[in-house]
């Protein structure tokens, strides 16, 4: 079956250190790879998506890119702050028609201090 | 609406009760989605309702779990005879035929079974 493995938090940083959450998966056929954001008090919402291999997807100054050969979708942001601070999960999608089957990751606890 | 919504926030009951979660998906999405996300783990997918079609049940743990869904609005996620181990966020969310992949979610409803 499909899985996603994302690096165990927290993350603790200082503001403008650079970002890196590390993701693998593993899927049947040709997944697409989301990265979502959960900020504290508030539900998930899509950060940034990927549909096929070397697609990079980006927003809000993160970037991700779908590499097929290591199955990875490394979550990275040259300079972070204090806003950042949030919840990462990463997860792909399956399926063609009209279900799309989501697969998430446990996701990353991110902090960033002043 | 603006987003989905979902209510209560906040759920504390005891165990053996039977207990009732609220979910509007954004207007017009056909598709809504209910997840769990137990403390320090990742989101658990519970079930599927796409436009009319049969749900896709098959993440529901147990014969206590069952949702309905009114066409393309409200949904209820409803829970039997509750037990500590339900306890946890449950979220939802919904998509649009036009974007199916990209899922919009609610807050969430906390659940404590004590």
């Amino acid at each position: 079956g499909n899985s996603v493995t994302q690096m165990e938090g927290p993350v603790t940083l200082s503001e403008e250190a650079f970002l890196t959450i590390n993701c693998t998966y593993t899927a049947t056929g040709y997944p697409s790879l989301f990265w979502y954001v959960q900020y504290p008090g508030e539900g998930l919402q899509l950060l940034l998506k990927a549909t096929k291999a070397d697609d990079k997807g980006s927003n809000k100054g993160f970037e991700a890119t779908y590499r097929k050969e290591t199955t990875s979708f490394h979550l990275e942001k040259g300079s972070v702050q204090v806003s950042d601070s949030a919840v990462y999960f990463c997860a792909l999608s399956t399926g063609g028609g009209g279900y799309q089957k989501v697969t998430f990751g446990i996701g990353t606890k991110l902090q960033v201090i002043p | 609406g603006a987003g989905v919504s979902q209510s209560p926030s906040n759920k504390v009951t005891e165990k053996g009760k039977d207990v009732e979660l609220r979910c509007d998906p954004i207007s017009g999405h056909t598709a809504l989605y209910w997840y769990r996300q137990r403390l320090g783990q990742g989101l658990e997918f519970l079930i599927y309702f796409q436009g009319n079609s049969a749900p896709d049940k098959s993440g529901l743990p147990s014969d206590r779990f069952s949702a309905e869904r009114t066409g393309e609005s409200v949904s209820t996620l409803t829970i039997q005879r509750t037990q500590q181990e339900d306890s946890a966020v449950y979220l939802c969310a919904s998509s649009s035929r036009r974007s199916r992949e990209t899922q919009y979610f609610g807050p969430g409803t906390r659940l404590l079974v004590l």
